[in-house]
């Protein structure tokens, strides 16, 4: 049931772009994105709806693809910041409130 | 102050004991998870709650005991801890959009 996730890890240096892509076997209702820093509880970043709407969050955006299931999260210009560990949830049309996550993908920007 | 809370914030018991992981929310949310992270695993969802005495397994819920007699409380017990068991929990609710709200986690580790 877990969506999955790729790449599994990444390396950029800062300014550079960067794309995490998260795809499910299950029709999908909604793709959520979250960001862990070490040591810290995930934070949320942004929801996509069942539509295909693109949403952005400075200069991270996403992107869902409802006919493949799939969802990608681009990050622009890339910051120290943006470091950690990203996530994408999934609500199904199947399991309903059931918000299961990805492996995830460790981003690490270097300066 | 509004925010979610798990306690403790870390624990080590033993082999066969049970133990109860606390989890507090201020904010009124209807839904409820409880997730747990292991490296290689991301959050593997072990139990969620739609709303009071409304529980529902997750992905991993094998030796996991919920309840939820009150909106604000989700404890999670473990009823006889075994090894495998040892990770970091985390509890998180969300509102009707589902966007999810972690607590600090807890760190458990059985010996």
């Amino acid at each position: 049931q877990q969506p999955v996730q790729s790449p599994q890890a990444v390396i950029l240096r800062e300014g550079e772009d960067a794309v995490i892509n998260c795809s499910s076997s299950k029709a999908l209702y909604s793709v959520h994105w979250y960001r862990q820093k070490h040591g810290e509880a995930p934070v949320f970043l942004m929801i996509l709806l069942k539509g295909g709407e693109q949403k952005g969050h400075e200069k991270i955006s996403a992107s869902f693809n409802e006919k493949k299931q799939q969802s990608s999260l681009y990050l622009t210009a890339s910051q120290l910041s943006y470091s950690g560990t990203y996530f994408c949830g999934t609500l199904t049309l199947e399991y309903g409130n059931k918000l299961v996550f990805g492996a995830g993908t460790i981003l690490r920007v270097k300066s | 102050d509004a925010g979610i809370t798990q306690s403790p914030r870390y624990k080590i018991t033993e082999t066969g004991r049970q133990v109860t992981l606390m989890c507090h929310q201020t904010w009124s949310h209807s839904y409820m998870f409880w997730y747990r992270q292991d490296l290689g695993h991301g959050l593997r969802l072990i139990y969620y709650s739609a709303a009071a005495d409304i529980t529902d397994k997750g992905e991993v819920p094998d030796g996991y005991v919920v309840s939820r007699s009150k909106t604000e409380n989700f404890p999670l017990t473990l009823e006889s801890a075994t090894r495998s068991q040892t990770s970091v929990y985390f509890c998180a609710s969300s509102d009707s959009e589902i966007r999810a709200f972690f607590g600090q986690g807890t760190r458990l580790t059985v010996v």
